[in-house]
């Protein structure tokens, strides 16, 4: 079983449409949660970590739901400058960091 | 304060030839990881060092593949006698101890071949 799993979509969603992806994670002894964002041959940049009580930045927020293993990213009013892939990551224990392979979201206008 | 260093950002190789990538964590950071990104495909873990140390290599292949990451300069990632199955993006992050995000170089877009 993977360490992390994401729904891969593609999601074609239109400009301000709300979107909500999900990941899952195996590892109970999961520790720190992170959403990062990659646009196309670049390289990943940190949207924002997860914190337990959930976290809201601006149009995004992040979830965690530790019973169930697992963490949600809710994006609000998307804009076509949303239009990447979004990687889930979890760290274990000291520092390894495990990523989910991403899902594509486009924006269309 | 720069961000994390790759170079090269290009680097294109024959079969048989060796494979030299290099990163410049930021500055204070003394952790470093290694992954590998096929075509539309997901980040590979392939190596962890701190200064001087391999901390986990387990996703690094047994043969052709080696890291460092000396006490002065870069962390290197080299591979011998490239092969086309190599040909990928390389990213490199740092960060500076535990409990921290990762963040990424730019990453080497190897080319075999």
């Amino acid at each position: 079983r993977k360490e992390v799993e994401q729904d891969p979509g593609p999601f074609n969603v239109p400009e301000g449409a709300t979107v909500a992806f999900n990941c899952t994670y195996s590892n109970s002894a999961s520790q720190s949660f992170f959403w990062y964002r990659q646009d196309c041959r670049k390289e990943p940049k940190l949207l924002m970590s997860v914190y337990s009580s959930g976290n809201e930045d601006g149009r995004f927020t992040a979830q965690l739901n530790r019973a169930s293993q697992y963490i949600s990213l809710l994006i609000r009013d998307s804009k076509l400058s949303d239009s990447a892939t979004y990687l889930c990551v979890v760290r274990v224990r000291g520092n390894q960091f495990y990523f989910g392979t991403g899902t594509s979201l486009t924006v269309i206008p | 304060n720069a961000g994390v260093m790759q170079n090269p950002r290009h680097l294109v190789r024959r079969r048989g030839q060796e494979a030299r990538l290099r990163c410049s964590p930021m500055k204070g950071h003394s952790h470093v990881y290694w992954y590998r990104q096929l075509p539309e495909e997901g980040l590979k873990f392939m190596v962890y060092l701190q200064k001087e140390n391999i901390i986990d290599e387990s996703g690094m292949p047994k043969e052709r593949f080696s890291a460092e990451f000396p006490k002065e300069g870069p962390s290197i990632l080299r591979i011998q006698q490239v092969v086309r199955g190599d040909s990928a993006a390389y990213f490199c992050a740092s960060l500076p101890g535990l409990n921290n995000e990762q963040f990424f170089g730019p990453g080497t877009r190897l080319t075999v071949l």
